[in-house]
């Protein structure tokens, strides 16, 4: 069946640091893929999608490049601030539903 | 225009007991998916429905649980005879159409004891 295999954490890195967490997925059909970001007591919010291979989804400076040869969807940002600390995870959509990898928690200190 | 609702934010249970959790979609979303977090692990899908209908409930355990989305009113996952192990996170999320994004509310977090 569908799944997604996400980066482990947790993850501490400084302010203005780079930022890469890996996620590869297997998906019978063409999925859409999507980094969500959950902060501390709150629900998911979307950070970014693409919807083909070779799109690119941004936003907030976070990136992340549809790659179909690889099965990998990985998330970047050059440079992190202390307000990007959340955990973040990636999630294939075929069907009706999301697959969502177990998240990477994301620390980043002054 | 207002993000997905869910109420309550906390809920806690003694074993055995009835849990209600209620979703109200965005305004515009006809689309309700629910989403349970275990301590520790991902989220995962389990129904999704639309007005008065269940469209794929795969992700639902056999028993105790159930779903609806009447057409008037919230969207309602009911959790029969609560065993300690439903403790989790319960998020639903609604979407416009079919497979267009989804947008996630803030959680139900149910505590049995």
């Amino acid at each position: 069946g569908d799944s997604v295999t996400q980066m482990e954490g947790p993850v501490t890195l400084s302010e203005e640091a780079f930022l890469t967490i890996n996620c590869t997925y297997t998906a019978t059909g063409y999925p859409s893929l999507f980094w969500y970001v959950q902060y501390p007591g709150e629900g998911l919010q979307l950070l970014l999608k693409a919807t083909k291979a070779d799109d690119k989804g941004s936003n907030k400076g976070f990136e992340a490049t549809y790659r179909k040869e690889t099965t990998s969807f990985h998330l970047e940002k050059g440079s992190v601030q202390v307000s990007d600390s959340a955990v973040y995870f990636c999630a294939p959509f075929t069907g009706n539903q999301f697959y969502f990898g177990t998240g990477t928690s994301l620390t980043v200190i002054p | 225009n207002a993000g997905v609702m869910q109420n309550p934010r906390h809920l806690v249970r003694r074993r055995g007991q009835e849990a209600r959790l209620r979703c109200s979609p965005m305004k515009g979303h006809s689309h309700v998916y629910w989403y349970r977090q275990l301590p520790e692990e991902g989220l995962k899908f389990m129904v999704y429905l639309q007005k008065e209908n269940i469209i794929d409930e795969s992700g639902m355990p056999k028993e105790r649980f159930s779903a609806e989305f009447p057409k008037e009113g919230p969207s309602i996952l009911r959790i029969q005879q609560v065993v300690r192990g439903d403790s989790a996170a319960y998020f639903c999320a609604s979407s416009r159409q079919y497979q267009e994004t989804q947008y996630f509310g803030p959680g139900t977090r149910l505590l049995v004891l």
